[in-house]
């Protein structure tokens, strides 16, 4: 099973502030790596996929970058409803996740 | 409307079986890539399960030798039969539909509460 680690599990920032979130995987999975906002009481929602891609419908505001072992969520402008947990997936074994990322609103 | 829909979550006692069904509605699962996912009360996610298009099956190391997935075509309905359970078990039981043939998982059902408690 390939690990994944989040960075930091916790974060609390201001309306408008810029936000990264940070995944390392265990090996190399090239750029098969997903991101998942989950809001309390809500199942996941697809964010990112394949590392930068944009899921339809989300907000431009969030984008993904990296490859290999190291990768970044961004929200550019954070708003209100981003509070969630957010969670990286690696798409190129069997999948794993993430310990996820608690973001609150300071 | 395009949706999956969980069932079957109870609680239960250890040693006791389950079955969750997931139906999907507004498409075909047949073609698809369908999963289990898991996550406990306050806790992270985790992968359980996931049956392929022709019907291959993988399982976590966890559940492996206690946890069965297959579905049904003809109902459109992917099941997770789970025996000897156990209480780190518990968990709200999500399926989730897999993009073509990988495990991203675009679509997500509201899940069902499985609690192992005597």
């Amino acid at each position: 099973d390939i690990q994944m680690t989040q960075s930091p599990s916790s974060l609390a920032a201001s309306v408008g502030d810029r936000v990264t979130i940070t995944c390392r995987a265990g090996q190399n999975i090239i750029t098969y790596l997903n991101w998942y906002q989950q809001k309390p009481g809500k199942a996941p929602k697809l964010l990112i996929y394949s590392g930068s891609n944009l899921q339809s419908g989300v907000p431009s505001r969030f984008s993904g970058s990296g490859s290999g072992t190291d990768f970044t969520l961004t929200i550019s402008s954070l708003q209100p409803e981003d509070v969630a947990t957010y969670y990286c997936q690696q798409s190129y074994t069997h999948p794993s996740f993430g310990q996820g990322t608690s973001l609150e609103i300071k | 409307e395009v949706q999956l829909v969980e069932t079957g979550g109870g609680l239960i006692q250890p040693g006791g079986s389950l079955r969750l069904a997931c139906a999907a509605s507004g498409f075909t699962l047949s073609n698809l890539y369908i999963s289990w996912v898991r996550q406990a009360p306050g806790k992270g996610l985790e992968w359980v399960s996931i049956i392929y298009s022709d019907g291959t099956t993988h399982y976590a190391d966890s559940v492996k030798g206690r946890f069965s997935i297959s579905k049904d075509n003809s109902k459109n309905t992917v099941y997770l039969q789970m025996n000897s359970l156990r209480a780190e078990d518990t968990a709200t039981y999500y399926c989730s539909r897999a993009i073509t043939i990988t495990t991203i998982f675009d679509l997500w059902g509201r899940g069902t509460l499985v609690t192992v408690s005597s």
